[in-house]
């Protein structure tokens, strides 16, 4: 994988589900992955950055994992509420660690 | 204060003109980027600024031009820009230039070539 790659593109879930999203990204010359939460008129928000592999994360409802030998992440969101839409981004940073390469991101919008 | 604020949020600006965009954060962070983003496209990097020396220009075309002035500020001077530059500019900074640390991102300003 050259390019940071997430699914899905949209994702459509009602109130109080849970779901998930993936980060895909080079595993060689690793050095860290981010997720970002972007809500529309905003900028972007950190959530998460991880460095280890099997690092996992949790702030409040939502919650990450990582992978770096096989390249990807997962995002978890349980019990969604509408305050959770956003596009979800996540970017990683490897080879000239200052390098950090952004996913096109997944849209979620949580239906009340 | 965790805000880094952007000015303008919009601008439009013909092809011949000269304009600035400035960026401005209170942290003490010593990284600050800019990245570029179209739309339905990911955020690209275009610059890194470390202790307000340039440390990378992802070959960005010379009628962009960055400045730091100082470790608060970033401006990104644009010159005899095209149509196709027309995009979202985001700021970001971050505590030192290593990508293991969070960003922190302005809303971005919103650009119209015409």
């Amino acid at each position: 994988i050259l390019n940071v790659e997430q699914s899905p593109q949209s994702l459509h879930v009602q109130e109080g589900d849970s779901t998930n999203f993936t980060c895909s990204f080079p595993s060689s010359n690793f050095y860290a992955l981010h997720w970002y939460r972007w809500e529309t008129a905003k900028s972007p928000e950190a959530l998460f950055v991880m460095t280890l592999n099997g690092d996992e994360k949790k702030k409040g409802r939502i919650s990450a994992t990582l992978n770096t030998k096989e390249g990807y992440s997962y995002l978890y969101i349980k019990g969604s509420q509408p305050e959770d839409s956003a596009t979800y981004l996540c970017a990683s940073a490897g080879g000239g660690y200052q390098k950090v390469t952004f996913g096109t991101g997944t849209k979620l919008q949580v239906i009340p | 204060d965790t805000e880094v604020t952007q000015t303008p949020k919009h601008l439009v600006m013909g092809m011949t003109n000269k304009k600035s965009l400035k960026c401005e954060q209170h942290m003490g962070h010593r990284a600050m980027y800019w990245y570029k983003q179209k739309a339905k496209k990911p955020p690209e990097l275009m610059f890194v600024y470390s202790y307000e020396k340039l440390s990378i220009n992802e070959s960005v075309p010379s009628r962009f031009s960055p400045e730091c002035p100082n470790s608060s500020l970033l401006n990104l001077h644009l010159h005899a820009l095209q149509p196709e530059d027309s995009a979202l500019y985001l700021c970001a900074s971050s505590q030192v230039g290593g990508g293991n640390t969070e960003a922190f991102f302005g809303q971005g300003t919103r650009l119209t070539v015409v």
